[in-house]
């Protein structure tokens, strides 16, 4: 839908176990970003990457990992070290430059217990 | 960086009637300025942006205002429908370091009143 694809929707997972949330778009953008969303709080980046093999770090990076080995792909990695995964994360993509919109996958909500 | 403030956060209006959500923004140098729709459980939406080099842009019953003295830009929708019903972000881009990259207002809850 749009163009990019985040699966799975829905990830439960145990505390202390790292977890992969996949992204995918077909938009041909050379942008890429990661986006943790909860109740009140807006949208707070996490990564983002502007060309393969190159990606920085967000306003919340701790405890997150990515690459971006190809231009369709940008996956992120929540790992343990992450104090509250418990959270709903949107990818989006944009062309390169200033004055780009986002396109937004579905997101995925992540539950850890 | 960039700091995007959004008010009001709760919205309430009945239908027919208008809304309007306003932002600020802290970066001068900020030239655009989307707003999007996030409806219960799915992906935020481009619904509306404006450039800088103008001060109001249309979409049938939405518009979008600038004032880049003041650093605010503001959301209007008429005429309101029930499906308008959704959480509005507005957003400023930051431009640090070579990088580009938007900055999200916390966004505001707008509930249409049949």
């Amino acid at each position: 839908d749009g163009g990019i694809t985040q699966s799975p929707k829905y990830l439960f997972r145990k505390e202390g176990q790292n977890v992969t949330l996949s992204c995918e778009q077909n938009l041909n953008h050379d942008a890429m970003y990661w986006y943790r969303q909860d109740p009140g709080q807006g949208l707070r980046l996490i990564y983002y990457s502007q060309i393969v093999n190159d990606f920085q770090k967000g306003d919340i990076a701790e405890g997150y990992s990515v690459s971006r080995e190809k231009k369709e792909s940008f996956p992120l990695t929540v790992t343990s070290a992450q104090k509250n995964p418990t959270a709903f994360y949107l990818c989006a993509s944009s062309m390169t430059g200033n004055n780009s919109p986002l396109h937004f996958g579905n997101g995925t909500r992540l539950t850890v217990t | 960086g960039e700091n995007v403030e959004q008010h009001p956060s709760t919205l309430s209006v009945q239908e027919g009637d208008s809304a309007v959500i306003k932002c600020t923004y802290s970066d001068s140098a900020s030239n655009y300025f989307p707003w999007y729709k996030q409806e219960l459980g799915k992906r935020p939406q481009l619904i509306i942006d404006i450039r800088s080099n103008v001060g109001e842009k249309k979409d049938q019953r939405i518009a979008v205002t600038l004032n880049k003295t003041a650093k605010h830009f503001s959301l209007h929708i008429t005429e309101t429908q029930p499906e308008d019903s959704a959480v509005y972000f507005c957003a400023g881009p930051y431009s640090g370091a070579g990088s580009y990259q938007l900055t999200f207002g916390k966004g505001t809850k707008l509930s249409v009143i049949p």
